[in-house]
């Protein structure tokens, strides 16, 4: 159950796009159509943003798109907003109903 | 609205117990697979355990399995986490979440948290 590896920092400028990615192994990502990712900021709880690699639930912007090859799960982020500065997780199936999440990702806009 | 209230943390010394609970409502609690993940200082997520909506079904992360047990009570609408031997590292922040069972997607509602501070 090793943790997912993701960037620790990425950054952007308003109305720039920016890629945060997620890496994981053939057990996991590479496994399951079961990838999500969470946006969290300080002090909050975590919100659901993407699921099944490229899902947006109910409320989430358009802005927010979700990619899987391989390995590795990808989360864009077109048009970044200063209320997008955050930190983002991604989160993946593991099998045997366990779940792994990844370092994660802090956004800044700069 | 969903909406999930966590209560129980506080602080405790090494190999102490504490027994998390997590109010559910806006949604039908019985028929929706439950988890607990936690996030320590200054740290990134970890999925600690879930729970199918009947109950019959209990999954652990494996840094957890032996000391802490995971169960409900459909009739109240309530999630628990029973903590025995605590450690340090288990200084968290405890969230209680919606989803993590099978045919879930990943956890589609949060509550806010409760910390749980273990340390003499």
């Amino acid at each position: 159950q090793s943790a997912l590896t993701q960037p620790a920092s990425v950054s952007g400028s308003p109305g720039q796009s920016i890629t945060i990615s997620c890496t994981g192994t053939s057990s996991d990502v590479g496994s399951y159509n079961l990838v999500s990712w969470y946006q969290q900021h300080p002090g909050k709880a975590p919100k659901f943003m993407i699921y099944e690699g490229n899902k947006r639930p109910s409320g989430v912007a358009s802005r927010f798109s979700g990619s899987k090859s391989g390995n590795t799960a990808s989360l864009t982020i077109s048009g970044l907003q200063a209320e997008d500065e955050a930190d983002y997780y991604c989160c993946s199936y593991a099998g045997s109903s366990t779940w792994v999440f990844g370092t994660g990702t802090k956004v800044t806009v700069l | 609205e969903v909406q999930l209230v966590e209560s129980g943390g506080g602080l405790v010394q090494p190999g102490g117990s504490l027994r998390l609970s997590c109010a559910a409502s806006g949604f039908t609690f019985s028929s929706s697979a439950m988890s607990w993940v936690r996030q320590a200082p200054g740290k990134g997520l970890e999925w600690v355990s879930s729970l199918s909506a009947a109950g019959g079904r209990t999954y652990y992360a494996d840094s957890v399995k032996g000391p802490f047990t995971i169960s409900r009570d459909n009739s109240k609408n309530t999630l628990f986490l029973q903590m025995n031997s605590l450690r340090a590292d288990d200084t968290a922040v405890y969230y209680c979440a919606k989803g993590g069972g099978y045919g879930d997607a990943g956890f589609d509602y949060w509550g806010q948290g409760t910390l749980v501070t273990v340390s003499s």
